[in-house]
């Protein structure tokens, strides 16, 4: 079984300060991991997964096999960086294993 | 492009009753996923159709139920609605149906069930 886990609903920051959502997985196998942000009023859309280990927005994230976990981090937040962000795992074999597993998502607000 | 796109918007039906959801996916993409938002169990997945055949299906009852045509266009349908069916229903497309493929979302249908 995949599992998930994002242990804040909520985060507060202030403009310019430093955030890190946090994200823990389970799975047995090598899992493909993504990070999804929804802003206000707007469509789930995809932020950024780790095969491409690139930065978007600020924003980037390792993946930790051996903590298996998926932290996302931007060293100076930003007000409009305020958005529910969800980070989600698919496995790495066929069948069940690649829909995409969702956490229940962290709420960021930056305040100015 | 356009993206996805989804319709209704918004629905209300009433215990008992069926509804059916539709979703456009982007054009050319072939795979279609369908997800149940709520407050309290988040995202979580209902199933996933390509060519027109299901992939993968999460752990949902067999009130739940979807197709895909020709056209990649999915409808889910949900069959003697309950109180606890009242969620935001995403639908998502990609070109494909592999492990690396993105995930593009649709602004989502919400059902409310009285």
């Amino acid at each position: 079984a995949q599992r998930v886990t994002q242990p804040e609903k909520l985060l507060s920051v202030f403009k310019g300060a430093p955030v890190e959502l946090k994200c823990n997985y389970s799975y047995s196998g090598s899992p493909e991991l993504f990070w999804y942000v929804q802003y206000s009023r707007q469509r789930l859309q995809l932020l950024l997964r780790h095969i491409s280990r690139e930065s978007i927005k600020g924003f980037t994230a390792d993946l930790n096999k051996g903590e298996t976990s998926f932290h996302l981090k931007k060293p100076f937040a930003q007000e409009e960086d305020s958005a529910m962000y969800y980070c989600a795992l698919r496995g790495n074999s066929g069948g069940s294993n690649y829909k995409l597993t969702f956490g229940k998502g962290t709420l960021l607000t930056v305040n100015p | 492009k356009a993206g996805v796109t989804q319709t209704p918007r918004y629905l209300i039906k009433t215990r008992g009753q069926q509804v059916t959801l539709s979703c456009s996916p982007i054009s050319g993409h072939r795979s279609v996923s369908w997800y149940q938002q709520t407050p309290g169990q988040g995202l979580q997945f209902l199933f996933e159709y390509f060519s027109e055949t299901q992939r993968n299906k999460g752990n949902f009852p067999g009130r739940f139920s979807g197709r895909q045509f020709s056209n990649s266009r999915s409808e889910m349908n949900v069959s003697t609605l309950e109180l606890g069916d009242s969620a935001l229903y995403l639908c998502a497309s990609s070109l494909a149906s592999g492990r690396t493929d993105t995930q593009y979302f649709g602004p989502g249908t919400r059902l409310t069930v009285l």
